[in-house]
């Protein structure tokens, strides 16, 4: 099993829907938590971090659930600018491991 | 502008041959890291370093090897030893080690 895992995808959805990404991690004692978005062919670019109490930016909600051990990405009114990979990192001990990223494509 | 940056954007290897990927911070940072990453895939840790003249082994060290003699710099050699070397690297900053991680454009090697 994966330390960090995140369902692939591709989700496809059009304009303005909400969608929710999930990433499940196998280390009780991870510490922190980031969502990454990757656009194609670029670099990782952060997002947000994740807070226990869980956190709001504009359209995205990032939410920690530390009993079940995952984190959640919820994007509403998707864009067709939101199209790309997002990946969740969980860092522990000074250790990050990235998942292998969910891609979102969002449809006119 | 304070930012990382990498060089070349693209770079070739011949069979047997060792390759430098450069990768430079500004931001007064004393964590790096060296990640790979393949098509359709997460990023793997190849290196990463806390502080200047000490790095560790990440979980695909084989085939590469690095320096940290400067804070602003952290080059990796990709060897001759590794066999299957084309990818997307990506080098890494942190404030601290666990930090948050900010990313250069990335070097794509591939083999001639």
């Amino acid at each position: 099993r994966k330390e960090v895992e995140q369902d692939p995808g591709p989700f496809n959805v059009p304009e303005g829907a909400t969608v929710a990404f999930n990433c499940t991690y196998s280390n009780s004692a991870s510490q922190s938590f980031f969502w990454y978005r990757q656009d194609c062919r670029k670099e990782p670019k952060l997002l947000m971090s994740v807070y226990s109490s869980g956190n709001e930016d504009g359209r995205f909600t990032a939410q920690l659930n530390r009993a079940s051990q995952y984190i959640s990405l919820l994007i509403r009114d998707s864009k067709l600018s939101d199209s790309a990979t997002y990946l969740c990192v969980v860092n522990e001990a000074g250790k990050s491991t990235f998942g292998d990223g969910t891609t979102l494509t969002v449809k006119p | 502008d304070g930012g990382i940056t990498q060089s070349p954007k693209y770079l070739f290897r011949k069979e047997g041959q060792n390759v430098t990927l450069s990768c430079e911070q500004n931001l007064n940072h004393d964590a790096m890291y060296w990640y790979r990453q393949d098509p359709g895939q997460g990023l793997r840790l190849i290196y990463y370093s806390q502080i200047v003249n000490d790095f560790q082994k990440g979980d695909i060290a084989e085939g590469y090897s690095v320096s940290r003699e400067k804070k602003e710099s952290f080059p990796l050699t990709v060897t001759s030893a590794q066999k299957n070397p084309t990818a997307f690297y990506l080098c890494a900053s942190s404030i601290q080690q666990a930090e948050t991680q900010y990313f250069g454009p990335g070097t794509r090697l591939l083999v001639l």
